[in-house]
């Protein structure tokens, strides 16, 4: 089936610094999303965005997150600064349309925080 | 408040067995649930949706039943195969609003032992 991919698949950065986690979702895919999962916690929706633009974000996008995809290359998010509570894995998805579309993920990508 | 419940934490059954994973929501505007299946080290895949004008949708192995005035559903594999070993996740989202933020359960573990 169509694949996402994610890079890098492991990072391990000191509290404070910057990261971005990159995406690259299924080429004609429109919709965009990200997730979070903590070790042993079930996957908690960030964000999504469509047309360039964040169109809904959960309490866990916190103003230190933000997600961009410029010309239609890697959907990116950034988190500056870091935090240790932003160890997890987190999930890239894409879908073609919205509501009700599947959702395609990448294999994550593994972030610790020091 | 957890809104998407998943049961049993993690289930073994015999190869040729039928296995069950019980899922139960709390928001009445869900009305889209796909189950994930995940393999380790890999991103979750789609396996089976249901929409929640239907009871029941079946696919090859794969059955989802629905109840939506008890608010829960169940993933039936029957004939179960070693290769089903795996994460199962129950999801939900009410669409309606066209960007489909996905809920997800913790998850249970299958385990075929052949």
């Amino acid at each position: 089936g169509p694949k996402v991919l994610q890079i890098p698949s492991h990072q391990i950065i000191d509290m404070g610094q910057m990261v971005t986690l990159n995406c690259d979702p299924v080429s004609n895919h429109l919709y965009f999303y990200w997730y979070k999962q903590i070790l042993g916690q079930q996957m908690e929706f960030l964000v999504n965005f469509y047309n360039g633009k964040v169109m809904e974000k959960s309490k866990l996008f916190k103003d230190q997150f933000s997600v961009e995809r410029p010309d239609g290359s890697y959907f990116t998010l950034k988190i500056q600064p870091t935090a240790l509570e932003d160890s997890a894995v987190y999930f890239c998805a894409s879908s073609l349309t919205g509501g009700g579309d599947t959702q395609y993920f990448g294999p994550g990508t593994r972030l610790l925080v020091l | 408040q957890q809104q998407v419940r998943q049961s049993p934490q993690s289930l073994t059954v015999w190869e040729g067995e039928t296995a069950i994973l019980n899922c139960s929501y709390e928001d009445s505007t869900f009305n889209y649930f796909p189950w994930y299946q995940q393999f380790p080290g890999e991103g979750p895949a789609l396996l089976i949706s249901i929409r929640s004008v239907s009871d029941k949708k079946e696919d090859g192995r794969f059955t989802i039943f629905f109840n939506k005035r008890e608010k829960k559903l169940s993933l039936h594999i029957t004939d179960s195969q070693p290769g089903d070993s795996a994460t199962y996740f129950c999801a939900a989202s009410a669409n309606d609003s066209g960007y489909n933020k996905l809920t997800f359960g913790k998850g249970t573990v299958l385990l075929v032992s052949p």
